[in-house]
């Protein structure tokens, strides 16, 4: 069965760059969301869509942006980026009509910055 | 706010020993629960749920009950493997409101 596809699987940017990670759901699921997992940490809410409209907004630094497009896919658009963003970003997926609160996670963006 | 607290690890057993790891959690309303495993470098998999009282889910030999009265979901398999090493995260969700709520993750590691 299809997964939530993330890009890329690993980056590592330098301090106050920007970076943007891409998340493609399972097909037919109408909501998104992102999650950022530090170093040991458990995974904490940032943003989520649905039907691109922003649906709810966590944790999230006003420098991270993100957007759903009208494929369904999602963007996080981070900027000036601070070494405290180093961490895994989870994109996870999920469909009204199969039960919208199961989400299903892709494998993360493992973040570095040095 | 909702909150999810989960037994601490990280926590050793001997293959083919009995597991448990403990959840309990704080919400309005009737969330639903979940458990989710992460293996080694790897992300999030769903493992089971349940989504009103007394449902049990259950899946590659775990199981857990949603407790109303003690707002408990405990994690239990009753014969581990090695390969169920991975850090295990409680979770909840709640109507109208989806956004996972995680607990601090409990790391097992099993033992041949």
């Amino acid at each position: 069965a299809a997964g939530v596809i993330q890009s890329p699987r690993h980056l590592i940017k330098e301090k106050r760059e920007t970076a943007t990670l891409k998340c493609y759901p399972i097909p037919r699921h109408d909501t998104v969301y992102w999650y950022q997992q530090g170093p040991g940490q458990d995974p904490q809410f940032l943003i989520s869509f649905y039907e691109k409209m922003q649906s709810d907004k966590g944790s999230i630094p006003d420098r991270f942006s993100a957007q759903q497009f009208s494929d369904y896919h999602s963007e996080l658009n981070m900027s000036s980026l601070e070494l405290g963003d180093s961490a895994l970003y989870f994109c996870a997926s999920s469909s009204t009509g199969q039960g919208r609160e199961t989400q299903y996670f892709g494998p993360g963006t493992r973040l570095l910055v040095l | 706010g909702d909150s999810v607290t989960q037994m601490e690890g990280p926590v050793t057993l001997s293959e083919e020993a009995f597991l448990t790891i403990n959840c309990t959690y704080t919400a309005t309303g009737y969330p639903s629960l979940f458990w989710y495993v992460q293996y080694p470098g790897e992300g999030l998999q769903l493992l089971l749920k349940a989504t009103k009282a007394d449902d049990k889910g259950s899946n590659k030999g775990f199981e857990a009950t949603y407790r109303k009265e003690t707002t408990s979901f405990h994690l239990e398999k009753g014969s581990v493997q090695v390969s169920d090493s991975a850090v295990y995260f409680c979770a909840l969700s709640n109507f109208g409101n989806e956004k996972l709520t995680f607990g601090t993750g409990t790391r097992l590691t099993i033992i041949p």
